[in-house]
């Protein structure tokens, strides 16, 4: 089954500054999606990027997708302190094959 | 907004029992999920359905069955809980666009309840 796998495994950085996650796959998709899940809570989703798209931008979210690499990353522009969470990416149809996650947290 | 609704939060049962995890969505989808999270093994699936009183099975069905009788709700059930199902249970609910294809769309985002954190005892 397809596989999503984030890198890193846990991401700290101080408020303002830029976070980036990875992903890698290791069959084709027709698209890629990521989530959110704060503590305790259930799943958000975040975007979805087509596999004949690049890159997707959805507020301080930037989303690119490499198809010939099989991976994607995430980038968070100017992070907060509520941005902490811990990200997935998740491929697949209805049946989605999620990532172990990059717990982030953003320091005041 | 979507808003999928898991009937506890918390719910502690005793080895043996027979338990019931409910779930309900309000935004009349077709397609519905039960997965459980443990740390170190990320999200998995026990089962979905793509319609109401049809069910398949996910990656870890063993010990679980699934009720849709209604297409709003979707009920897990725990047969007779051990404690290995001590788990944080996830339900989410997503639209099917693929009329030829039930449950194969590929486009649609899961919208997730806000999970119910079990444990066996």
């Amino acid at each position: 089954s397809q596989q999503g796998e984030e890198d890193p495994q846990a991401l700290s950085i101080q408020e303002g500054e830029n976070a980036t996650m990875n992903c890698s796959y290791k069959t084709s998709i027709n698209n890629l999606q990521w989530y959110r899940q704060n503590s305790g809570r259930g799943l958000v989703h975040l975007i979805l990027i087509r596999s004949n798209e690049r890159e997707k931008h959805s507020g301080r979210l930037r989303v690119t997708l490499d198809t010939s690499k099989k991976s994607s990353s995430l980038l968070i522009t100017a992070s907060r302190a509520a941005d902490t969470a811990s990200y997935f990416c998740a491929t697949g149809g209805s049946r989605l094959t999620f990532g172990e996650g990059t717990q982030l947290t953003v320091n005041p | 907004d979507v808003k999928v609704t898991q009937s506890s939060r918390y719910l502690v049962k005793r080895t043996g029992e027979k338990v019931f995890l409910e779930c309900v969505q309000d935004m009349d989808h077709e397609n519905m999920f039960w997965y459980r999270q443990d740390p170190g093994l990320g999200l998995r699936l026990i089962y979905f359905s793509y319609d109401v009183k049809m069910k398949e099975k996910g990656d870890i069905p063993e010990g679980y069955s699934v009720s849709r009788e209604k297409k709003e709700r979707f009920s897990l059930i725990l047969e007779s809980a051990s404690t290995n199902q001590t788990s944080m249970y996830l339900c989410a609910s997503s639209r099917n666009t693929t009329i030829r294809s039930p449950g194969l769309n590929s486009n649609q985002p899961q919208h997730f309840g806000d999970g119910t954190r079990l444990s066996i005892l």
